[in-house]
């Protein structure tokens, strides 16, 4: 089956430095990741999606990466402000454009 | 245009009775998707429409759960003879397959707490 895989535990960083958060897959590559950032009681909201062909995706401040030979994406949030503090979910696709999740990570930026 | 809507926003049933949530989702898209997310968990997929496609329902997680899609619009999740397993949220996503690639739009989701 395929698997994302995100740390499970909370990354708590100092506004204005820059946050990454890790996605890694298993199997086969898919045809594209996607993050979405999901606050307490709402629903996901997209962010951003990366092709498999793509090393690098940006909008605003932030950035993602694609490493196929890893089978990790990474995401940076440059200048970090308290107001990004939610939790980010890397997803990946399946056939029929069906997503599979990672558990998501938590991300606080204190002031 | 307005978003996906769910409801309700929040259910609290007795073990053992059916429920019903409702999904609204934007107008125009295709594609309907239900998800269910426990507390401290990622999404886990349930089930997914595509206009008149036979829905895949591989993600149910049994015969208790069941969904169907009126009109290719308005979507119904049942749950019948809800456990206490079954609580969770429930989140609602639609996405147009107008384009290359889907990015999915949630709904608010909605709290089953099964007492």
């Amino acid at each position: 089956s395929q698997k994302i895989e995100q740390n499970s535990e909370a990354l708590n960083i100092q506004e204005g430095k820059t946050a990454t958060l890790t996605c890694n897959y298993t199997n086969y590559s898919p045809a594209y990741l996607q993050w979405y950032r999901q606050d307490p009681g709402r629903g996901p909201v997209f962010l951003l999606l990366i092709r498999e062909n793509e090393k690098e995706k940006r909008k605003e401040r932030l950035k993602v990466t694609f490493d196929t030979t890893l089978k990790q994406s990474l995401f940076h949030i440059t200048a970090s402000q308290p107001a990004d503090s939610a939790t980010y979910l890397c997803a990946r696709n399946n056939a029929g454009n069906m997503l599979t999740f990672g558990g998501g990570t938590r991300l606080m930026v204190k002031p | 245009g307005a978003g996906v809507s769910q409801s309700p926003s929040n259910k609290v049933t007795e073990k053992g009775k059916d429920v019903e949530l409702r999904c609204d989702p934007i107008s125009g898209h295709t594609a309907l998707y239900w998800y269910r997310q426990s507390l401290g968990q990622g999404l886990e997929f349930l089930i997914y429409f595509q206009g008149n496609s036979a829905p895949d329902k591989s993600g149910l997680p049994s015969d208790r759960f069941s969904a169907e899609r009126t009109g290719g619009s308005v979507s119904t999740l049942t749950i019948q003879r809800t456990q206490q397993e079954d609580s969770a949220v429930y989140l609602c996503a639609s996405s147009s397959q107008a384009g290359l690639v889907y990015e999915q739009y949630f709904g608010p989701g909605t709290r089953l707490t099964v007492t």
